[in-house]
């Protein structure tokens, strides 16, 4: 299995445009999470999923960010308007139940 | 509040010298508690997982304990390729739920020297 997949790796962009980030769980998993990692706050969890639905997306900072998960095989994360201070790394993990969470290798996202 | 506590932020370690790091928490209905490696530019990678107090986890030069209210995370004779970020997650949740919000301590910094 080519595990978590998350594109694009590195991300830059003029405050105010949209972002979107995109990930592809390992197949089977039937969770998927978002986290955002900062050196100020470290890993916080924005939003997670189970078989698609939102459970709980009460870490999602505010109205300008967005997640979606259409299928099993591909989740969203979408900010708009961006801004400098949504500048940090972007995990996305899932699970198989209360398995371990595998990672994927991130979005490097900078907003100028 | 901060849920999980790590200490020390940052560790230096020459190569051989062994030492632990902790994780306090302080959630309650504890369902788990995790540990992660993470390199830089890479995301976490598992470690252990433990779930009730006495238990114990080893894999090669480290091995994971826990209690009522922290976790060790024992480093024996490490080596330069142990150098990597280690972090601490706490999993609660209701009894008999496989949900539950994954909490993360923000890390010790290992740096191990030859």
């Amino acid at each position: 299995d080519a595990g978590v997949i998350q594109s694009p790796r590195h991300e830059v962009t003029e405050m105010g445009q949209e972002v979107t980030l995109r990930c592809k769980p390992i197949s089977g998993h039937d969770y998927l999470f978002w986290y955002r990692q900062t050196m100020m706050r470290g890993l916080e969890l924005l939003i997670y999923f189970n078989n698609n639905v939102p459970i709980d997306d009460s870490g999602m900072p505010e109205d300008r960010f967005s997640a979606k998960m259409p299928n099993a095989s591909f989740s969203t994360l979408k900010i708009q308007p961006s801004e400098p201070r949504d500048s940090a790394v972007y995990f996305c993990a899932s699970r198989a139940g209360g398995k371990k969470l595998f990672f994927g290798s991130g979005t490097q996202l900078s907003v100028l | 509040e901060d849920q999980v506590t790590q200490s020390p932020e940052a560790l230096r370690l020459q190569e051989g010298e062994s030492s632990s790091l902790n994780c306090s928490y302080t959630v309650s209905g504890l369902r788990g508690l995790f540990w992660y490696r993470q390199d830089p530019g890479k995301g976490p990678e598992f470690l252990f997982t433990l779930y009730s107090a006495g238990e114990e986890k080893e894999k090669e030069r480290l091995k994971a304990t826990l209690t009522k209210k922290e976790s060790f995370l024992h480093i024996t004779a490490p080596k330069p390729e142990d150098s990597a970020t280690y972090l601490c997650a706490v999993q609660a949740g209701e009894r008999g739920s496989t949900l539950g919000r994954l909490y993360f301590g923000r890390g010790t910094q290992l740096t191990v020297w030859p």
